[in-house]
């Protein structure tokens, strides 16, 4: 199993331009989630999903948006990007939700940079 | 004040120290509790979860102290490959999907 991954590693985006985060997962979950980590701040939920077709909004959702096609992939849309979203980019899945044993698997990170 | 609560660090240990860190929480209908760890440069991975009993994994303790709204984590005998960032993680107990992150504590292992 590749468990989650990401793509690209590294991105550099002008102002305004947009672009898509892929992510996919080969563990059959059900739920996946978008979180993006900044210096001194914990992982923030930018968006999830319980499943093929449902999405909903976490925490900081404006200037992103996400689809749900299938139960593997769940990319991660930038409209236009600002150098507010300067961030490293993490897609999680897990098989629970809320219970003891609600393991979130990452991806290896996406570090993008909005000049 | 923020959800979750770590000191930031770093904690500088040499090898075979024992360390210990707490986790403070505001929610007292937080429902789960975790440790993750966080190589730099990595993503995190699930260390442990933490139980109401305390639990306990080789070199690693949990504990969970519901009436003071903390979680702990206790390193005994620690390794060089221990030098990482500890991530606290809760999740309350009010549905949806809410996971707060701490923001970490670091730790250097020295030999």
């Amino acid at each position: 199993n590749a468990g989650v991954t990401q793509t690209p590693k590294f991105q550099v985006l002008k102002t305004g331009q947009s672009m898509t985060l892929q992510c996919a997962q080969d563990m059959n979950h059900e739920y996946m989630s978008w979180y993006r980590q900044d210096p001194g701040m914990g992982l923030r939920l930018i968006h999830y999903s319980v499943g093929a077709g449902i999405t909903d909004q976490g925490e900081v959702p404006n200037g992103y948006n996400v689809s749900r096609s299938t139960t593997e992939d769940f990319p991660l849309r930038l409209l236009s990007a600002a150098p507010s979203q300067t961030s490293v980019y993490f897609c999680a899945s897990s098989l629970e939700r809320g219970g003891p044993t609600d393991t979130q698997y990452f991806g290896p990170g996406t570090r993008l940079t909005v000049l | 004040r923020k959800e979750v609560e770590q000191d930031p660090g770093p904690f500088n240990v040499p090898e075979g120290a024992t360390v210990a860190f707490n986790c403070t929480y505001s929610n007292s209908a937080s429902q789960s509790f975790f440790w993750y760890r966080q190589d730099c440069r990595k993503e995190p991975k699930l260390l442990m979860s933490v139980y109401s009993s305390g639990n306990e994994d080789g070199r690693f303790t949990a504990q969970l102290n519901r009436a003071s709204q903390y979680i702990s984590l206790l390193i005994r005998d620690s390794k060089l490959s221990d030098s990482a960032t500890y991530l606290c993680v809760v999740i309350p107990n009010t549905g949806g999907f809410k996971t707060i992150f701490g923001a970490g504590t670091r730790l250097f292992v020295k030999a």
